[in-house]
């Protein structure tokens, strides 16, 4: 089955540090790949996707993730950390042709002044 | 408007009660979603409905019963509460490679 991994329940950075959030999926066929952020007591947001095409994928707030199928990752960069970056970012992956979303645990960022 | 609505926001019930949960999608999708949100954050995948036809019902007890009147609805029913099914309740509605969210449905029984 298809599973997805988030390393680092919890990451912290100062503000304008770079930010690095990893993901990792299971699947031999790659799969359709997005991250959410959802920020306290709201639903979740679509940051960015990739389906197809160019690997580096560029999203809203200045975050971009690139697709590495030799590493079977989708890790999550920002490359200034702002305090109102400070949310659980969740990636998720389906399988081409499905609908059914499979979300990761979820990473807490911390960004301090 | 928004995408996808929930109501109520808010739900605290005792142990027993049945209560339900609505949601309405205006993006004109076919696909709709039920996810439970744990304390821990972690989110599970409950119920998929594909044009009012049930397409995923993960390993979740049958005291949760999916109604989806028309496409662009699809309520939560929820029977005998249970302690353990203090969550955040999301509904989502998909279209290709995307879901779109609503704000959430937070439970608590008592």
């Amino acid at each position: 089955a298809q599973s997805v991994t988030q390393l680092g329940s919890h990451v912290s950075v100062s503000e304008g540090a770079l930010v690095l959030l990893r993901c990792n999926y299971s699947s031999s066929v790659p799969p359709y790949l997005f991250w959410y952020v959802q920020y306290p007591n709201q639903g979740l947001q679509l940051l960015l996707k990739y389906t197809t095409g160019a690997t580096l994928v560029k999203g809203i707030n200045g975050f971009e993730a690139e697709f590495k199928k030799s590493e079977t990752s989708f890790h999550l960069t920002k490359p200034s950390a702002h305090m109102s970056d400070a949310a659980e970012y969740f990636c998720a992956v389906s399988d081409r042709g499905t609908d059914k979303l499979i979300f990761g645990t979820g990473t807490r960022l911390q960004v301090f002044p | 408007d928004t995408a996808v609505s929930q109501t109520p926001k808010y739900l605290v019930t005792q142990m027993g009660n049945d209560k339900s949960i609505k949601c309405e999608q205006n993006l004109g999708h076919d696909t709709m979603y039920w996810y439970k949100q744990d304390s821990k954050k972690f989110l599970k995948i409950m119920f998929s409905y594909n044009n009012k036809e049930l397409i995923i019902n993960e390993t979740v007890p049958n005291r949760f019963s999916p109604k989806s009147p028309d496409k662009a609805h699809l309520n939560l029913h929820i029977n005998s509460l249970e302690l353990g099914d203090s969550a955040v309740y999301f509904c989502a509605s998909a279209s290709t490679a995307e879901a779109f969210f609503g704000q959430g449905t937070r439970l608590t029984v008592v």
